[in-house]
């Protein structure tokens, strides 16, 4: 069984420009969770997906937005950036139910963003 | 809220030493427990989970954890250490709040092992 596959895994951006992530799932998997890792501020939370609706969301700008597909795909989009958006991005995958589920997450290698 | 505190941010062994990583949570209900290894360059592997039950929990790894609620503790063992073992170590609370999932993490404890 595939893991959690995202594309692209290393990108160099300049300021005021704007990113697309993308991150495909585990088959079967409904739930996608995306996080942002920086040195400074660890992991955080950035928000989840399931079936096509935003179910949770962290405390970020509106510049970090995502959707999910209806084959559960999910992309995360950031505009404007800043300097402080270089980070690695985690997509993670669980199979979700409507009422939740065991938390268990499964995390991709991560989209690696520089911001110059 | 919840939170995870790791109160080391670094450790060293040496080899076929034992290990223990200390984490401690807040949360109101019963928690959901995770740690979660990563290695330079890479996303984050599971290595042992705990929802209920036995206190004891096995990982991958040769790695366990014990729940202590009186604690308020999940701290990550192994009795002997690989040089393999070297990489940072996080651990994460559940959150299900809006009927979703979100991990709240520990900063993560890097781990040296020395041979």
């Amino acid at each position: 069984k595939a893991g959690v596959t995202q594309t692209p895994r290393y990108l160099i951006k300049t300021r005021g420009q704007q990113v697309t992530l993308s991150c495909s799932p585990i088959s079967g998997h409904r739930s996608v969770s995306w996080y942002q890792q920086t040195p400074g501020q660890g992991l955080q939370f950035l928000f989840e997906y399931f079936s096509e609706t935003q179910r949770n969301k962290g405390n970020f700008p509106g510049r970090f937005s995502g959707r999910q597909f209806s084959n559960s795909r999910s992309e995360m989009n950031v505009s404007t950036l800043e300097l402080g958006d270089s980070a690695l991005y985690l997509c993670a995958s669980s199979y979700g139910t409507s009422g939740g589920d065991t938390g268990e997450l499964f995390f991709g290698e991560g989209s690696r963003l520089t911001v110059l | 809220a919840q939170s995870v505190t790791q109160p080391d941010i670094h450790i060293t062994v040496s080899e076929g030493a034992s290990l223990e990583l200390r984490c401690n949570y807040s949360y109101g209900a019963t928690p959901y427990l995770f740690w979660y290894v990563q290695s330079p360059g890479q996303g984050l592997q599971l290595l042992l989970k705990y929802f209920s039950g036995d206190t004891l929990v096995q990982g991958i790894k040769g790695f366990e954890a014990e729940f202590k609620r009186s604690q308020s503790s999940f701290n990550l063992r192994k009795p002997s250490v690989h040089w393999s073992d070297a990489a940072e170590y996080f651990c994460a609370v559940a959150n299900f709040t809006g009927g979703g999932n979100k991990l709240t993490f520990g900063t993560g404890t890097q781990l040296k092992v020395e041979l």
